[in-house]
């Protein structure tokens, strides 16, 4: 399972676009990038997945570099209820292994 | 998708004593996770729920302190033996329905041992 390295906490203000960037130097061919997001007092949900380029959904995008060593979240104009702990995952087994997170915090 | 059921949503208990989690989904799912989460860190998997056989424990986690049934595709039991205050924590029940899909999560189980 490849390590993920990212930043420990960020801050923001509503209607800001936030990106969080993850490390993910020594992924291997058949990982995939999968971000999960964590309310307080609720377990982490899905938020988007992604092999290489751009994906992207109703919640967020992705952006995958060609080297794969890194891959970047991004959240168009953040609300207050974006405030949460963002998870970054590269993994292609059936278990996941979480690291340390972001603390996203979204100020009015 | 998949809604997990986890009971109880809390519990403070006597150390030396013993709490068990029930982890109840709507779906039949090959694959089930425990995890623990202590305050403001991340998740840390406990071992994966094997339906039929014994649960696969991570390392730093042995079966005789979190033993672990997996009686059928539904259902799953954790139980935190002999419990000490260092066993406070917040523990969750996750399920891939596949290997390809997105992990689903409980809402956890808040543990204060006193």
């Amino acid at each position: 399972l490849a390590k993920t390295t990212q930043p420990i906490s960020m801050d923001s203000y509503e209607g800001q676009e936030v990106n969080i960037t993850c490390s993910h130097n020594n992924i291997a061919t058949n990982d995939y990038i999968t971000w999960y997001q964590q309310f307080p007092s609720q377990g982490p949900r899905f938020i988007i997945q992604g092999y290489k380029t751009k994906v992207t959904n109703e919640v967020a995008s992705l952006f995958i570099p060609a080297d794969r060593k890194s891959s970047t979240l991004s959240l168009p104009r953040v609300s207050l209820s974006d405030t949460a702990v963002y998870y970054c995952l590269a993994l292609n087994t059936d278990k996941l292994i979480f690291g340390t997170g972001t603390r996203l915090q979204v100020f009015p | 998708s998949a809604v997990i059921s986890q009971k109880p949503s809390r519990d403070i208990c006597q150390r030396g004593t013993s709490l068990t989690i029930q982890c109840q989904v709507d779906s039949q799912v090959t694959m089930m996770f425990w995890y623990r989460q202590q305050p403001g860190q991340s998740l840390t998997l406990i071992a994966t729920a094997n339906q039929g056989s014994e649960a696969t424990y991570e390392s730093g986690f042995v079966i005789d302190k979190f033993p672990i049934s997996r009686p059928n595709l539904t259902f799953s039991t954790l139980t935190v033996s002999n419990m000490s205050p260092e066993d406070s924590s917040i523990y969750l029940c996750s399920v891939r329905p596949t290997v390809n899909t997105e992990a689903f999560f409980g809402q956890g189980t808040r543990l204060t041992v006193v």
